[in-house]
C-alpha cells in the first residue's frame, strides 16, 4: 500500500519569511495530492490539492509541486502570517488508498 | 451551505461503556470516511463507507468498533466496551459521488474529541 512520509516535522519561521513542507510518497500509481491545515481544535481543512496531470499549482500565498519521477511533493507558503501557524498534513491517493502523512507543526513568529 | 457536521464535539465515557459518534455529511455528499487521531499524530483511517454499505473497514478494528451509513440520518461511529487506548480524536470526512476512495476530495468535519476515564 501508499506510504507517506512528511517533513520536517516542526517548523519555525519568522513573519514574512517562506516555509516549505516536503512529502514523498511510495505507490506510482498516486495520483492526487491534498493538503491539509489543521489548527488547533479543529477538522483539517483543504487549502490545495494537485492531480499528477500538473507539476505545479498556485493560490495566492500558497503553492504546490509535483515531482512524480521521484514521487515527492511540496508545499510553499510565502509571506506567511501569525495565522498561518497551524498543522500541515499531505496525503497521496490513488484509486484505492489515501494515505496522510504525519503532519509538521508550522509556527510562524511574530 | 452546512459543511460535514459532528456531534458530540466531546465525548466522555469511563472503561467498558458505548461511544456513539455522529456524522453528517456536506449536502450532496453520498460518501464518508473516519479517521482517527491520537495527539501530536496523523490521521488514521478506519473506514469508507456508502449508503447503506460499507465500502472498506480495513482500518477499523475487528472487535468492539463498527459503522454504518443508513440510508436516512448520519453516519455513526459505534465503540463498545471503551478502553482508555480508544481516547482519541474521530474525524469523519466527506466526498462527493465516485468511483473510488481515492479520487475525490474529502471535507472534513470538527470531529469529536472521546476520553476514556
Amino acid at each position: 500500500g501508499e506510504n507517506v512520509e512528511q517533513h520536517p516535522s516542526t517548523l519555525s519561521v519568522q513573519e514574512g519569511d517562506s516555509a516549505v513542507i516536503k512529502c514523498t510518497y511510495s505507490d506510482s500509481a498516486s495520483n492526487y495530492f491534498p493538503w491539509y491545515k489543521q489548527e488547533l481544535g479543529k477538522g483539517p481543512q483543504l487549502i490545495i490539492d494537485i492531480r499528477s496531470n500538473v507539476g505545479e499549482k498556485k493560490d495566492q500565498r500558497i503553492a504546490v509541486t509535483l515531482n512524480k519521477t521521484a514521487k515527492h511533493f511540496s508545499l510553499h507558503i510565502t509571506e506567511t502570517q501569525p495565522e498561518d501557524s497551524a498543522v500541515y498534513f499531505c496525503a497521496a491517493s490513488n484509486n484505492n488508498d489515501m494515505r496522510f502523512g504525519a503532519g509538521t507543526r508550522l509556527t510562524v513568529k511574530p | 451551505n452546512a459543511g460535514v457536521m459532528q456531534n458530540p464535539r466531546h465525548l466522555v465515557r469511563r472503561r467498558g461503556q458505548e461511544a456513539r459518534l455522529r456524522c453528517s455529511p456536506m449536502k450532496g455528499h453520498s460518501h464518508v470516511y473516519w479517521y482517527r487521531q491520537l495527539p501530536e499524530e496523523g490521521l488514521k483511517f478506519m473506514v469508507y463507507l456508502q449508503k447503506e454499505n460499507i465500502i472498506d473497514e480495513s482500518g477499523m478494528p475487528k472487535e468492539r468498533f463498527s459503522a454504518e451509513f443508513p440510508k436516512e440520518g448520519p453516519s455513526i461511529l459505534r465503540i463498545q466496551q471503551v478502553v482508555r487506548g480508544d481516547s482519541a480524536a474521530y474525524f469523519c470526512a466527506s466526498s462527493l459521488m465516485g468511483a473510488s476512495r481515492g479520487l475525490e476530495t474529502q471535507y472534513f468535519g470538527p470531529g469529536t474529541r472521546l476520553l476514556v476515564l
